[in-house]
């Protein structure tokens, strides 16, 4: 079947230091990909995607890239803020618009 | 323009007691779903409609019934609420044949005593 493993959280870092967050997936087609994230009592947002292998999605600073050898999609930030803090959801879509989402990250920024 | 909106936001239920839940979108989306969210396991599509009239079922639909009546909305029901139904709901919806972005609600958290 299809679905998204991401690794658990959750990650505590330090303002300015580099974010990593791997998210691998197994689908029987070729999906898009996705990254959301929910900020603390708010609903889902996107924040990137990438619809082709090699693509790179990128938005506010993060960036990831579609890796199909690695059937990986890793999200990946320079420079992370206190305003970073959220749960980040990697996701796919293949058919029908159906989304298939990883257990979430749970990403805090101390100041 | 409110977007996608979710009533309640939150709610507690006593085991058998039966509820709805309304997802409501001004964005003429024709797409609309609904999902719950438990810790660990991300989010899991319950039902979807990919137009007024039509539903469909998604991962976990066991327990829940959904209507769209209205193209702007999606109801989510829960006919003998039990304490497994405990979770965020989220609702979303997309246009159609976009696998672009999904629109998400701001989430219902139930709680089943």
């Amino acid at each position: 079947g299809n679905s998204v493993t991401q690794m658990e959280g959750p990650v505590t870092l330090s303002e300015e230091a580099f974010l990593t967050i791997n998210c691998t997936y197994t689908a029987t087609g070729y999906p898009s990909l996705f990254w959301y994230v929910q900020y603390p009592g708010e609903g889902l947002q996107l924040l990137l995607k990438a619809t082709k292998a090699d693509d790179k999605g990128s938005n506010k600073g993060f960036e990831a890239t579609y890796r199909k050898e690695t059937t990986s999609f890793h999200l990946e930030k320079g420079s992370v803020q206190v305003s970073d803090s959220a749960v980040y959801f990697c996701a796919l879509a293949l058919y029908g618009n159906k989304l298939v989402f990883g257990a979430g990250t749970i990403l805090r920024v101390k100041s | 323009n409110a977007g996608v909106t979710q009533t309640p936001k939150f709610r507690v239920l006593k085991t058998g007691q039966s509820m709805t839940l309304l997802c409501a979108q001004d964005m003429n989306h024709e797409y609309m779903y609904w999902y719950r969210q438990d810790p660990g396991m991300g989010l899991r599509l319950i039902h979807y409609s990919v137009g007024e009239g039509t539903t469909a079922k998604g991962e976990v639909p066991d327990g829940y019934n959904v209507s769209r009546l209205k193209k702007q909305n999606f109801l989510l029901g829960l006919e003998s609420a039990a304490p497994s139904q405990t979770s965020v709901y989220f609702c979303a919806t997309d246009r159609v044949g976009s696998v672009d972005t999904q629109y998400f609600g701001p989430g219902t958290r139930l709680t089943v005593l």
